[in-house]
């Protein structure tokens, strides 16, 4: 596709129940940036993958929280044990390379009731 | 560390009026500067940035801005407002030179009424 996609558009879950979301870049773009939209705390950078380096996780707000990139393409979110206050709008970016613009997906709203 | 810092979360503008969505930032290193916009269910867009070369930054949809280093400010106008430019409005800052960490403000919603 031409542009960044995410899978599933909605997602309602029980609490402690896990979940998985999914990114699919843009084809050829190296690096891959998933954010939160929560009311409370506004857009908040998660991790960041770069080509084979050493995903940058200094932004997982637990240990709940792990995401994984296979093949240097699509990326998977995924959070253990969901609490209410994961309650938000996940949104993926990727860009050509590292210090190139990030184009975003739709993202994932993700309810946990 | 990088903040950023956006002042008023909504604005209301009449049509055809002035839009000034007001951004400052805090950057230790020179800053890249970038204005993103959220349409309701949609994505994030980029609307322009700025990455140290001319400081008046035009953008998309007749938006620009102006990086004022004196003023830490990155403030995003546009002249004349369109119904069509209701929406959500991100400031981002990030360091320059290296990959897009992108440090967001609190938005501002832009409401235009006829």
């Amino acid at each position: 596709g031409a542009g960044v996609s995410q899978s599933p558009s909605n997602k309602v879950t029980e609490k402690g129940k896990d979940v998985e979301l999914r990114c699919d870049p843009i084809s050829g773009h190296t690096a891959l940036y998933w954010y939160r939209q929560s009311l409370g705390q506004g857009l908040e950078f998660l991790i960041y993958f770069q080509g084979n380096s050493a995903p940058d996780k200094s932004g997982l707000p637990s240990d709940r929280f792990s995401a994984e990139r296979t093949g240097g393409s699509v990326s998977t979110l995924t959070i253990q044990r969901t609490q209410q206050e994961d309650s938000a709008v996940y949104l993926c970016a990727s860009s050509l390379d590292a210090g190139k613009d990030e184009f975003f997906g739709p993202g994932t709203r993700l309810t946990v009731l | 560390a990088q903040s950023v810092t956006q002042l008023g979360s909504h604005v209301s503008v009449s049509e055809g009026a002035l839009v000034l969505l007001r951004c400052n930032y805090s950057s230790s290193v020179p800053p890249y500067l970038f204005w993103y916009v959220q349409y309701p269910n949609q994505g994030l867009q980029l609307l322009l940035k700025y990455t140290s070369a001319a400081t008046l930054v035009k953008g998309i949809n007749g938006f620009e801005a102006e990086f004022k280093k004196s003023e830490t400010s990155f403030h995003l106008t546009k002249p004349s407002a369109h119904m069509s430019d209701a929406a959500e409005y991100f400031c981002a800052v990030t360091l320059s030179g290296g990959y897009n960490k992108l440090i967001f403000g609190a938005g501002t919603r832009l409401a235009v009424h006829p």
